[in-house]
């Protein structure tokens, strides 16, 4: 069975840049997660999909960070304009509901902001 | 809210000797899951092990075992019989059955001296 695949692996990217990282879950995880992890940090969540509404979105700065998930698979997270502040790695998971004890995570992207 | 505790930034340990890492954390949640995750270099977030607050026996798995102590809000996790494989960053993580996120912590970095 194929893991959480994320791309690109690396990106950077001048400040003020638009940037887009993708996500394709677990094949039958209708709940998609995009955390964000500062060096050296825990993971904190950005955005929880069920399906492909978006149910809890509270930590997402919405003025520059947007996310879609057609179709209740594959998803986006999109910054724009990028900031010097964004450089993270940013994590993908997934799971089969909302029952915390089966989230799977993808490799992430890490973002530099020059 | 949650949180999630640990108090011990890096930890080191001779191969084949025993580790045990620290974790408290605070909920509101009656029911709720405990996770030990490993992160080496690579990025990837490979669970390690869980444990269901309602059970009272502590979980294991191989040479990783918890000590889950509910009343004191404490979840360590040991590691018996290191290998050099081990060494990475472990993060302890609390899920609620009412939502779906993972609140982690700040992470140990477990170094394994051959």
């Amino acid at each position: 069975e194929a893991g959480v695949v994320q791309s690109p692996r690396y990106k950077i990217i001048e400040k003020k840049q638009p940037v887009a990282f993708w996500c394709n879950p677990i094949s039958g995880h209708n709940t998609l997660y995009w955390y964000l992890q500062n060096l050296g940090q825990g993971p904190e969540l950005l955005i929880r999909y069920e399906n492909e509404e978006a149910v809890d979105d509270s930590q997402l700065p919405k003025d520059r960070f947007s996310a879609e998930r057609l179709k209740g698979v594959d998803s986006t997270l999109k910054i724009q304009p990028a900031e010097l502040g964004d450089s993270a790695v940013y994590l993908c998971a997934s799971s089969l509901g909302l029952h915390p004890n089966e989230q799977f995570f993808g490799p992430g992207t890490r973002l530099t902001v020059l | 809210a949650q949180t999630v505790t640990q108090s011990q930034p890096e930890m080191s340990v001779q191969e084949a000797e025993t580790v045990t890492l620290s974790c408290t954390y605070d909920t509101s949640e009656s029911d709720y899951y405990l996770f030990w995750y490993k992160q080496p270099p690579s990025r990837q977030m490979i669970l390690v092990i869980r444990q269901e607050a309602y059970k009272q026996q502590n979980a294991t798995e191989n040479r990783f075992s918890v000590n889950f102590q509910k009343a004191a809000k404490s979840f360590s996790l040991k590691i018996s019989d290191s290998q050099l494989g081990d060494a990475a960053m472990y993060f302890c993580a609390q899920g609620g059955t009412s939502y779906g996120k993972l609140t982690f912590g700040q992470g140990t970095i477990l170094t394994v001296h051959p």
